[in-house]
Order: C-alpha cells, then sequence, then structure tokens
C-alpha cells in the first residue's frame, strides 16, 4: 500500500491557459474522488468513480472541467481556460466501496498568476 | 439533507490539557461519520471512524470521539494535547459522499 498519489504537487499557470492533474490510487481501491479546497474552507466534493465509470459530479465542476479514469485504474482532471477563482488545492481519495474511509493524497495546489 | 457543523473555527489549548473538537450533523438515516486531520500542505488523514458498532470510538494517537444521537453530535477528544497536535481537523460524514465540516485549527501552546 504506497497511498494515493497526486502530481504534479504544485502547478503555477496563466489565466486562460489548460491544466492537467493526474492521481493515482491505491491499487485495490475501486472508488476514485476528487476534491477542491480552497483556503480556510472544508474540501469540496467535485465528482468520482466507481471503477471507470464517473457516477456523480458536483454543481461546481462547471464545462471548463472533465475528469478521466480510463482504465479503471489513475484519474486525470483536467481544467481549460483557467480564471483566478480556480487557484485552490485539488485533493484525490480513493476507497474500497462508499461506506468505507477515504485515503487522500497531498492535493495540488494551483495558482493562477 | 446531510450537512456537518463544526461549532469552533478556531481552538487553542495549552501542552498537556485536554482537547475538545465539536461537530453536530445533520442526517435523515444513520451516520457514518469520521474525523480526519490536515497538516499544512498535505492531504487529509483518518484519525477514526463511527459505523454504529459502538457510540466511543478509539482512533489513532490518543483521541477518541463520542457518537450521541439525541444531541446529534460527533466531538472529538484528547486527554492530553501535545505541541505535534497542531493542525486542522475535519469532522465528515458520509452518505454516498463525504459531506465536510468548515474545520477547526487547533492550536497547542507550548
Amino acid at each position: 500500500d504506497t497511498g494515493v498519489s497526486q502530481d504534479p504537487r504544485h502547478k503555477i499557470t496563466k489565466r486562460g491557459q489548460n491544466v492537467t492533474f493526474r492521481c493515482d490510487p491505491i491499487s485495490e481501491h475501486n472508488r476514485l474522488y476528487w476534491y477542491r479546497q480552497t483556503l480556510g474552507q472544508g474540501p469540496e466534493f467535485l465528482t468520482y468513480f466507481q471503477n471507470e465509470a464517473q457516477l456523480e459530479k458536483s454543481r461546481l465542476l462547471s464545462d471548463r472541467f472533465s475528469a478521466e479514469r480510463p482504465k479503471g485504474s489513475f484519474s486525470t482532471l483536467e481544467i481549460q481556460r483557467t480564471e483566478q477563482g480556480d487557484s485552490a488545492m485539488y485533493l484525490c481519495a480513493s476507497s474500497w466501496g462508499g461506506d468505507q474511509p477515504q485515503h487522500f493524497g497531498d492535493g495540488t495546489r494551483l495558482s493562477i498568476l | 439533507a446531510q450537512s456537518v457543523t463544526q461549532l469552533d473555527s478556531h481552538v487553542s489549548v495549552s501542552e498537556g490539557t485536554p482537547v475538545l473538537l465539536r461537530c453536530n450533523y445533520s442526517s435523515s438515516y444513520s451516520p457514518s461519520l469520521f474525523w480526519y486531520v490536515q497538516h499544512p500542505n498535505k492531504g487529509l488523514q483518518l484519525l477514526l471512524k463511527y459505523t454504529s458498532a459502538a457510540t466511543l470510538v478509539k482512533g489513532i494517537n490518543g483521541f477518541e470521539a463520542e457518537f450521541k444521537k439525541s444531541e446529534t453530535s460527533f466531538h472529538l477528544t484528547k486527554p492530553s494535547a501535545h505541541m505535534s497536535d497542531a493542525a486542522e481537523y475535519f469532522c465528515v460524514l458520509n452518505f454516498n459522499k463525504f459531506y465536510f465540516g468548515s474545520g477547526t485549527k487547533l492550536n497547542v501552546k507550548p
């Protein structure tokens, strides 16, 4: 169990650019979650996958956001045409089933210039 | 509707004194509740979980929490704070997905 890993840890980009983050969950976990956390707030749910199927998306996930988990293993979160308001920590978590604790990665901190 | 309220945004204690972090929840169903801790620039680490087996739940690092259905509370306690406990703590309700409280920052004074 190597834990959940996220890459990159930090991303600085200019407004309007596209960015992509990667999450590698714990290998035997079938569920993978994405959250966004802004300063002084708790994480907010964005979306989750069970295996390769994306089962739920939050209203926070605008059309500029897309997530994939093509083979039910790693996942990517892409943000197109980034805006200042996208600056946040993006957290990934995984679990075995929906009623088990989620294991979190250390996050990707996105800064928009 | 599911929701979690953490009653204190900041708590400050002296090293060696007890810690109490308060959490109330709202759920239409029997809740599954967790406490997580987050150190700066890190992900969240599970402290403990309640899944209806016992109302008093023991976690890591000497933390425990008591589920009180009548009060819809799940407060986190520790008998004696350590400097390394300084972090942000999140109470979480699990109902198909995680509902996070807004967090309590714990400061531990020497």
